[in-house]
């Protein structure tokens, strides 16, 4: 079992829905990460937070909009998807120590998001 | 980040050691190399990480050449829970102003055979 819970593990959405992927994590961990992986291929990285904060947008486009209500949470709202937005959706997280180093991700199981 | 290549399939009997080799023929003197798995259907798992020196732990060893153009992860007893894409990441180190994602190569797809 994974200690970073994504929910839900499913999704079906049309191109006008609005939905929310949520991911939880209870290590005390202050940076999180969204990562998109098509099928077939590597995950990529999307954003990262670091104590709550946005700290890196991979030119990502607004239709997906990250969300960090608190150390624990992060959440992800989808609005007016594209069917080529299809994918699996990875949420981790990692300790964050001054002065940096090497702290591991460990990573959710992911939403498997499909756009009808 | 430096760039790497892996096979990108691999065949190794259950029992025996598996030994995926990675390439990171530009890495700097200040990029670590990492290793995650990922099992199907599930995230990403880190295995393992290092400089210059061999290191071990308990799920994998790690070598890398003395150039550190190179390195090798050595899963010593391979069981068939063990098949997965096995991804090598060459980064810096993090330093103060906070963490930074990973960027994943195409990986190895390693195949337990029974």
């Amino acid at each position: 079992d994974t200690e970073v819970t994504q929910t839900p593990k499913h999704l079906v959405m049309g191109m006008t829905n609005k939905k929310s992927l949520k991911c939880e994590q209870h290590m005390g961990h202050r940076a999180m990460y969204w990562y998109k992986q098509k099928a077939k291929k590597p995950p990529e990285l999307m954003f990262v937070y670091s104590y709550e904060k946005l700290s890196i947008n991979e030119s990502v486009p607004s239709r997906f909009s990250p969300e960090c209500p608190n150390s624990s949470l992060l959440n992800l709202h989808l609005h007016a998807l594209q069917p080529e937005d299809s994918a699996l959706y990875l949420c981790a997280s990692s300790q964050e120590k001054l002065g940096g180093g090497h702290q591991p991700q460990h990573f959710g199981d992911g939403t498997r998001l499909s756009i009808l | 980040d430096a760039k790497t290549t892996q096979p990108t399939s691999m065949d190794c009997a259950e029992g025996r050691a598996a030994n995926l080799p990675c390439n990171h023929s530009t890495i700097s003197g200040n990029e670590y190399v990492y290793w995650y798995r990922q099992i199907h259907s599930q995230g990403p798992q880190y295995i393992i990480h290092g400089l210059k020196n061999n290191e071990t732990n308990e799920m994998a060893s790690l070598i890398i050449t003395e150039d550190r153009k190179s390195s090798t992860l050595i899963l010593p007893h391979a069981t068939l829970r063990d098949t997965a894409v096995y991804y090598c990441i060459v980064r810096v180190a993090w330093d103060e102003g906070g963490a930074d994602g990973l960027t994943f190569g195409k990986g190895t797809h390693l195949i337990i055979q029974p």
